[in-house]
């Protein structure tokens, strides 16, 4: 398994700004993945973040408004930019420590007023 | 892409009771998880189950793949096995994306 963090836990923000989340593992990996889920709904991948190399996005979402860093393989972190209320979810990173099975850490509620 | 069922949408126990969870999909796929969803919001691995069947403790999953479903057991339910429970797929070898089913909300009643 792995341990994986993410800051902040939770944010209130207001539209129009932007927020970063943190996403930090205690051992390197290739690749980690960053996760949308809106209110009571299930989880959308948003985007792949290799280290050295930009992100993968999904169909639906764009560097523009989910910007990605990936400066090591412990370390990414995940921009909400130009928030509205419909970006209120809960964002969660992942990583894949064995092949085939993913860990997630404890998400980001993010809720926009 | 794949399609991930899950049923039931919803289901209430009381606590005690025995439950089993399905988790559908429409094509071949590689690798197959199943996770827990606390109240909180925190993702807790149950199974990495591409095939076959396993137990831990008072849960057990089988994943037939050839008939592209999966089975979540639970046994003597407990208010802690409250939560959302969530089945995901990865559906070609190496690119590592997991496709998440709809989720069954499970609640458990003292």
């Amino acid at each position: 398994s792995a341990v994986i963090s993410q800051k902040p836990s939770r944010d209130i923000c207001q539209r129009g700004t932007s927020l970063t989340i943190q996403c930090q593992v205690d051992s390197q990996v290739t690749m980690m993945f960053w996760y949308r889920q809106q209110p009571g709904q299930s989880l959308t991948l948003i985007a792949t973040a290799n280290q050295g190399s930009e992100a993968t996005y999904e169909s639906g979402f764009v560097i523009d408004k989910f910007p990605i860093s990936r400066p090591n393989l412990t370390f990414s972190t995940l921009t909400v930019s130009n928030m509205s209320p419909e970006d209120s979810s809960i964002y969660l990173c992942s990583v894949e420590v064995t092949p085939g099975e993913q860990y997630f850490g404890p998400g980001t509620r993010l809720t926009v007023t | 892409g794949i399609q991930v069922e899950q049923s039931p949408p919803d289901l209430i126990l009381q606590e005690g009771a025995n439950s089993t969870l399905r988790c559908n999909f429409s094509d071949s796929v590689n690798n197959l998880q199943w996770f827990h969803q606390n109240p909180w919001g925190q993702l807790i691995n149950l199974f990495y189950i591409p095939s076959g069947t396993k137990q831990n403790g008072r849960l057990s999953a089988t994943t037939v793949a050839t008939e592209r479903y999966s089975l979540l057991y639970i046994s003597s339910s407990q208010t802690t096995d409250s939560g959302v429970y969530f089945c995901a797929v990865e559906t070609n070898f190496g690119n590592e994306k997991l496709t998440f089913g709809t989720g069954t909300r499970l609640t458990i009643i003292p």
